[in-house]
């Protein structure tokens, strides 16, 4: 079967470094996506994956570890802006078709 | 207008009615997507349109229709739908590997 699993929810401090995990057992891959998701809000997306290593962008970074079926999205200097759903999505066999999971959902303290 | 446009932004229905949702993408994209999210569940792929034609049904009920009358423009049709069709309806479009989605449509049937 096709599963995608991150945790639920997430809280962080201000400033802070918060490590966001996804693995994945899919039956093709063909990369692997994080999108951003405000409430009521549309996905954006925040990086691509296809190759195994660091990716980095800004304040957010992201992981992917193919033999391990992982990858982790790395936020540094977390900003209140930052609370927000962050979504993990396999591109399987087609990257038309994505598997997403179900969400983390990331809470920034003061 | 930029990016992926979805209308209506929410709509009540009752179980008889029929009803129409739209998106358009000003993106030049060749694919486009539609998804179910509900709450505390993954992104659900619906349908995946790639130059106008039909390429993915992920086993959705009838009483959703597709329709996609140009690379610019989705439609996804609804009627006698169920309450637990209640969700966001998001659509997205890519060209290659990333995928930009819609604000979506707030469905609730009654």
């Amino acid at each position: 079967g096709q599963n995608i699993d991150q945790p639920t929810e997430m809280t962080a401090t201000e400033g802070a470094i918060v490590q966001i995990n996804c693995t994945y057992q899919t039956s093709g891959f063909n990369g692997l996506f994080w999108y951003q998701q405000h409430a009521g809000e549309a996905p954006t997306f925040l990086s691509y994956n296809v190759l195994d290593g660091l990716e980095e962008k800004g304040r957010f970074s992201s992981f992917l570890s193919r033999s391990k079926g992982y990858s982790y999205l790395l936020l540094k200097e977390l900003q209140m802006k930052d609370s927000a759903s962050y979504l993990c999505a396999v591109a399987g066999g087609n990257t038309d078709k994505l598997i997403f999971g179900t969400g983390t959902r990331l809470q920034v303290f003061p | 207008e930029t990016g992926v446009t979805q209308t209506p932004r929410h709509l009540v229905m009752g179980m008889t009615n029929k009803k129409s949702l739209k998106c358009e993408q000003h993106l030049g994209h060749n694919a486009m997507y539609w998804y179910k999210q509900s709450a505390k569940k993954p992104l659900e792929l619906m349908f995946v349109y790639n130059f106008k034609e039909q390429t993915e049904n992920n086993s959705v009920p009838s009483r959703f229709s597709p329709e996609c009358p140009n690379s610019s423009h989705l439609f996804l049709h609804l009627h006698t739908l169920q309450p637990e069709d209640s969700a966001l309806y998001l659509c997205a479009s890519s060209q290659e590997n990333e995928q930009y989605f819609g604000p979506g449509t707030r469905l609730t049937v009654t």
